[in-house]
């Protein structure tokens, strides 16, 4: 699976709309783009996926370029509860094990 | 709440001894996985079964680490003669099979302490 790279950590103020990005020079024609996020003390949470088209759902948005070489997590109205580690993993259908291989994530703190 | 549950929470262990931890699955998922995370760094796959067949295992960290699935449902993971160095959460996740894409719910982990 294709090695991704993130920002190590991130501020964003409460309403307004959080956007992290994820470089992913190496990404192969099959490969999707899964972002996950880890609140304190919690397992992972799945946020969203998708393969060259932008992806939207109730959490967030997904920009990919049209390189597929990078793409940005959209949290449009950052709320306090939104403070996490966000990972951006990409991942072949059927790759051994089904494995999702993480990196170190973006820290994203909300501030009031 | 995901749905995946896991016990115990929480585990302080002597060095050497052996500890078993269990992960319920979400009860129509056929894959479950297991992860490990260290402070500070993204969790770490260890292992994965597709109902009771372990069909990858060559990432678990040494053969002290042992993982189980005997009917499909539950599973457990084993660490023999643990060193300080297991020290982590143990995270377990669980998924739906058939299609490329498969969403993975993790459960809340257990955290183990080695003295």
């Amino acid at each position: 699976d294709a090695k991704t790279t993130q920002p190590t950590s991130m501020d964003c103020a409460e309403g307004r709309a959080a956007n992290l990005p994820c470089n992913h020079s190496t990404i192969s024609g099959n490969e999707y783009v899964y972002w996950y996020r880890q609140i304190h003390s919690q397992g992972p949470q799945y946020i969203i996926h998708g393969l060259k088209n932008n992806e939207t759902n109730e959490m967030a948005s997904l920009i990919i370029t049209e390189d597929r070489k990078s793409s940005t997590l959209i949290l449009p109205h950052a709320t306090l509860r939104d403070t996490a580690v966000y990972y951006c993993i990409v991942r072949a259908p059927y790759n051994a094990g089904n494995m999702l291989t993480f990196g170190g994530g973006t820290r994203l703190m909300v501030k009031p | 709440d995901t749905g995946v549950s896991q016990d115990p929470r929480h585990k302080i262990t002597k060095r050497g001894q052996n500890v078993t931890f269990r992960c319920d699955p979400i009860s129509e998922h056929n894959r479950l996985y297991w992860y490990r995370q260290t402070l500070g760094q993204g969790p770490e796959f260890l292992t994965y079964f597709q109902n009771e067949a372990q069909l990858e295992k060559s990432r678990l960290l040494s053969d002290r680490f042992s993982a189980e699935r005997p009917k499909g449902s539950f599973s457990t993971l084993e660490i023999q003669r643990t060193e300080q160095g297991d020290s982590a959460m143990y995270l377990c996740a669980s998924s739906s099979g058939g299609v490329s894409y498969n969403e993975q719910f993790f459960g809340p982990g257990t955290r183990l302490t080695v003295l």
